[in-house]
């Protein structure tokens, strides 16, 4: 099966700029969930989406941050406008509901996109 | 609140000879445990998990690790490294019914010829 597809890889954009990260989950899994991992430091949950829903934003930092999940298939985490310290690797990753057969309680998660702010 | 901790940033070890990296957590009360490893330029790889059962599970490319409840550790182990597997490490646990996962703070294994 293709596993968690996000783009782009990189991106560097200018303080003040907007950013939008996509993210395309394994077909099926009805979770979606986007992490961050600032320089140095562990990554962080920022959000959780059951099919098109916000199951858990929790994580996110504030509301230059938004995130959509169209019809519950792909997602998108809008940076508008960015900061410095919004740079960091973004993560995506997926998952099945828990309970569900194919379930292993862990998680898929895509490559990551690299966002600089300058 | 619920924290993973790796003690280690960075683990220098030369190549073919053991090595551990060390993660505690704050609870094992319903716990589920994962070590996840990233490669350079690439995502986040699982190695192996642990959910219930057997507390020594073993994972892709010869890694195992122990989960140890009275200690509140699930340490990663392998018996011989390869330059191959230098990249950082990540352990990760998630509670109950919980989605999320909370990861500690990553441990670099630099493996020397």
């Amino acid at each position: 099966e293709a596993g968690v597809t996000q783009f782009p890889s990189h991106s560097v954009i200018e303080k003040g700029q907007t950013v939008t990260l996509r993210c395309d989950p394994i077909s099926g899994h009805d979770n979606l969930y986007w992490y961050r991992r600032v320089m140095g430091k562990e990554i962080k949950f920022l959000l959780h989406f059951v099919k098109e829903s916000k199951q858990d934003e929790s994580g996110m930092p504030n509301n230059r941050f938004l995130a959509e999940r169209t019809g519950g298939t792909y997602s998108t985490l809008k940076v508008q406008p960015a900061e410095l310290e919004d740079s960091g690797v973004y993560f995506c990753a997926s998952s099945p509901t828990i309970g569900s057969l194919n379930t292993n309680y862990g998680y898929t998660f895509g490559s990551g996109t690299r966002l600089t702010v300058v | 609140a619920q924290s993973v901790t790796q003690l280690d940033s960075q683990v220098p070890v030369f190549e073919e000879a053991p090595v551990e990296l060390r993660c505690n957590y704050s609870s094992s009360v319903s716990v589920y445990l994962f070590w996840y490893v990233q490669y350079p330029n690439q995502g986040l790889q699982l190695l192996l998990k642990y959910l219930s059962g057997s507390t020594l599970v073993k994972g892709i490319n010869g890694f195992e690790a122990e989960f140890n409840k009275s200690q509140t550790s699930f340490h990663l182990r392998k018996p011989s490294v390869h330059i191959s597997d230098t990249a950082e490490y990540f352990c990760a646990a998630r509670w109950g019914s919980s989605y999320k996962l909370i990861f500690g703070s990553g441990t670099r294994l630099l493996v020397r010829p």
